[in-house]
């Protein structure tokens, strides 16, 4: 089947230490994305990629990094300048082909904490 | 900028309907309407085309204002199940950029 696996479910961050959270899909999107989700608050753009070997920042890039080397593959980086991590991480891919471009599929996220 | 949703919350008994609104500062080529359970990922309803041709999704429908700056989101007989947090996403013209509105709570109590 088809779909976008993030790992891992839960992850648990020391301060200042750096943790990468996984993204892989088989849709066979070229759009990724990345969405930060504070409890009960809305769905934050952190970063987005269109191409392998390139990407662009979103509305709270600050504190994280990507990279696509891979279609399939978009991982983030929560590094230590990040200060307020703790958060609902979801990443996305798309199909923008066609009109108004195709809608958004989810992985299933990872909750990190930070301890 | 994030588009705007209103209302924030709101709380129906079964069979009630429910109006959710999208506000953008900008026009809207296309939106996506989508509902979020606690804990998971947001789950895809339907999408409304710039010439407002949409799907329906059960009793669920959508329609733009006459600017295009607005959607709105119209839940019919609402069930327990319609329960979840409703977002609308939309793209930017020109760029894959891709962002969600603030987001609205809904309840359904039986």
């Amino acid at each position: 089947d088809g779909g976008i696996t993030q790992s891992p479910k839960y992850l648990f961050r020391k301060e200042g230490q750096n943790v990468t959270l996984s993204c892989e899909q088989n849709l066979n999107h070229d759009a990724m994305y990345w969405y930060r989700q504070d409890p009960g608050q809305g769905l934050r753009l952190i970063y987005y990629s269109q191409i392998v070997n390139d990407f662009q920042k979103g509305d709270i890039a600050e504190g994280y990094s990507v990279s696509r080397e891979k279609k399939e593959s978009f991982p983030l980086t929560v590094t230590s300048a990040q200060k307020n991590p703790t958060a609902f991480y979801l990443c996305a891919s798309r199909s923008v082909g066609g009109q108004g471009g195709a809608e958004a599929f989810f992985g299933q996220g990872t909750r990190l904490t930070v301890v | 900028q994030q588009p705007v949703q209103s209302p924030q919350a709101v709380i129906l008994r079964e069979g009630e309907d429910a109006v959710i609104n999208c506000s953008s500062s900008k026009a809207l080529y296309s939106v996506h309407w989508y509902r979020q359970k606690h804990g998971e990922a947001p789950v895809f309803l339907m999408i409304l085309l710039k010439g407002g041709e949409q799907m329906r999704h059960e009793k669920i429908s959508a329609s733009f204002n006459e600017k295009k700056q607005q959607s709105s989101l119209y839940l019919t007989a609402s069930q327990l199940s319609y329960s979840g947090t409703y977002f609308c996403g939309t793209g930017t013209s020109g760029t894959y950029k891709y962002i969600f509105g603030t987001g609205t709570r809904l309840k359904v109590l039986a």
